[in-house]
């Protein structure tokens, strides 16, 4: 059973189209990563959220924290094809600092 | 400045076989954890090494072992091996068993 559950699982959109992937849980985190993973590769840091209802902006891209620390979304504008990949929320329970609890990933495909 | 790196890149093993990961963290890092990620999920913690200790494990069998060197480097083994340990396995150093982890490219594990 995964303790974040991550939707939609499969993502296909043509550019320019805007985008949101969801990260939910029923148990409270700590703080909470969203990753992009590329094939043959690991998974890359695109930011960390630790405070509920905290927004961050990177670029095109939008991260959300629930204000109950259990949920959080990643909103990406204008998607474009470079944005291609699988999107991974990972989150700490804080009583195991250092172990990364990771959602199944989100696969976003974006077609030129 | 080099990242995270790992050998090898692939490995094809059979049943019952052992097989030893190799990863170097980043400059400065001095912990190190390890993940498995199955075809089409998250990774999953397998272990935690900080200060040459196993400080963290997740839920994996005792067939699962690690160490980790004076100079940070780390070793992921499994013994006797099954078809579903066939993954990437990936190696994830920190600065401190902190949570913004920064991921190698892993190692394909094919067991036939």
């Amino acid at each position: 059973t995964q303790l974040l559950e991550q939707s939609p699982q499969f993502l296909s959109i043509q550019e320019g189209e805007n985008l949101t992937v969801y990260c939910n849980s029923s148990s409270v985190f700590s703080s909470l990563q969203w990753y992009r993973q590329e094939p043959g590769e690991g998974p890359v840091l695109l930011v960390t959220v630790v405070t509920g209802g905290e927004v961050k902006k990177l670029k095109r891209l939008t991260f959300q924290f629930g204000d109950a620390r259990k949920d959080s979304s990643l909103h990406i504008t204008a998607a474009q094809p470079g944005d291609t990949g699988l999107y991974l929320c990972a989150g700490d329970r804080g009583s195991t600092l250092g172990r990364l609890y990771f959602g199944r990933g989100t696969q976003l495909t974006v077609w030129p | 400045d080099a990242g995270v790196t790992q050998s090898p890149t692939h490995l094809i093993k059979t049943r019952g076989q052992q097989v030893t990961l190799r990863c170097s963290p980043k400059s400065g890092h001095d912990t190190v954890s390890w993940y498995q990620q199955a075809l089409g999920q998250g990774p999953q913690f397998i272990f935690q090494y900080y200060e040459e200790e196993e400080r963290q494990r997740g839920n994996f069998p005792d067939r699962f072992s690690g160490h980790q060197f004076p100079n940070y480097s780390s070793e992921l083994n499994v013994n006797a091996l099954l078809l579903g340990d066939s993954a990437l396995y990936l190696c994830a150093s920190s600065p401190g068993p902190v949570n913004e982890q920064f991921f190698g490219p892993g190692t394909r594990l094919t067991v036939l």
